[in-house]
């Protein structure tokens, strides 16, 4: 069966140090990988995503995330933390192989903390 | 240019009501999908279209629950006779045709039943 875990409930981190946010994934075949981010009272935004290739991907606000097929992991990291960082931080997964099945799995949900 | 819009921001409606969430995709997405979601949780998928015809609804919680997406672009998640159960976040996203494409998610209709 197909999952994702975010090991992590909440993440703290004081501004200026790097950060890490949690994946792991369970799915058939090459995964598709990706990083949301929901700040209070808003949708869901697009932070990055893995599809093949280089390990690190880099995406938005300074993120990037790195796949380890071995691991089955694609933690989300950011070298320096800000403040406006703090918001709740998705994981998702869909397998290459779904074919008609577009349903995206989703992770619980890591709500991360930056403390000034 | 612009994003998934998704109107009312806000509803309010009593117990057994009616109401329509209205989704208006970004331009030329064909994939389109409904998710519900309640405070300090994740998404919980309802139901996905590609085009017109719902591929896959297999989220939709029961029959109350219905969605329509006549010519392939703006999308209507109706509920008949609402019950408090059915408070949440309903978040509405589109993206382009295949897997790999990531979803863009409106900022949702917070629906509250009393």
């Amino acid at each position: 069966a197909q999952s994702v875990a975010q090991p992590e409930d909440q993440v703290n981190v004081a501004e200026g140090n790097p950060l890490t946010v949690k994946c792991t994934y369970s799915v058939s075949g090459n995964p598709y990988l990706f990083w949301y981010v929901q700040y209070p009272n808003r949708g869901l935004q697009f932070l990055l995503k893995y599809i093949t290739g280089d390990n690190l991907v880099k995406g938005s606000y300074g993120f990037e995330a790195e796949f380890n097929k071995s691991q089955t992991s694609f933690h989300l990291k950011k070298p320096s933390a800000l403040v406006s960082d703090s918001a709740l931080y998705f994981c998702a997964v869909r397998g290459a192989n779904a074919g008609n099945n577009r349903k995206l799995i989703w992770g619980l949900g890591t709500s991360l903390a930056v403390n000034p | 240019g612009a994003g998934v819009s998704q109107t009312p921001s806000n509803k309010v409606t009593e117990k057994g009501k009616y109401v329509e969430l209205r989704c208006d995709p970004i331009s030329g997405h064909t994939a389109l999908y409904w998710y519900r979601q309640s405070l300090g949780q994740g998404p919980e998928f309802l139901i996905y279209f590609q085009g017109t015809g719902a591929a896959d609804d297999s989220g939709l919680p029961n029959d109350r629950f219905f969605a329509v997406r006549p010519e392939g672009s703006v999308s209507t998640l109706k509920i008949q006779r609402t019950e408090r159960g059915d408070s949440a976040v309903y978040l509405c996203a589109s993206s382009l045709a295949g897997p790999s494409s990531p979803l863009h998610f409106g900022n949702g209709t917070r629906l509250t039943v009393t």
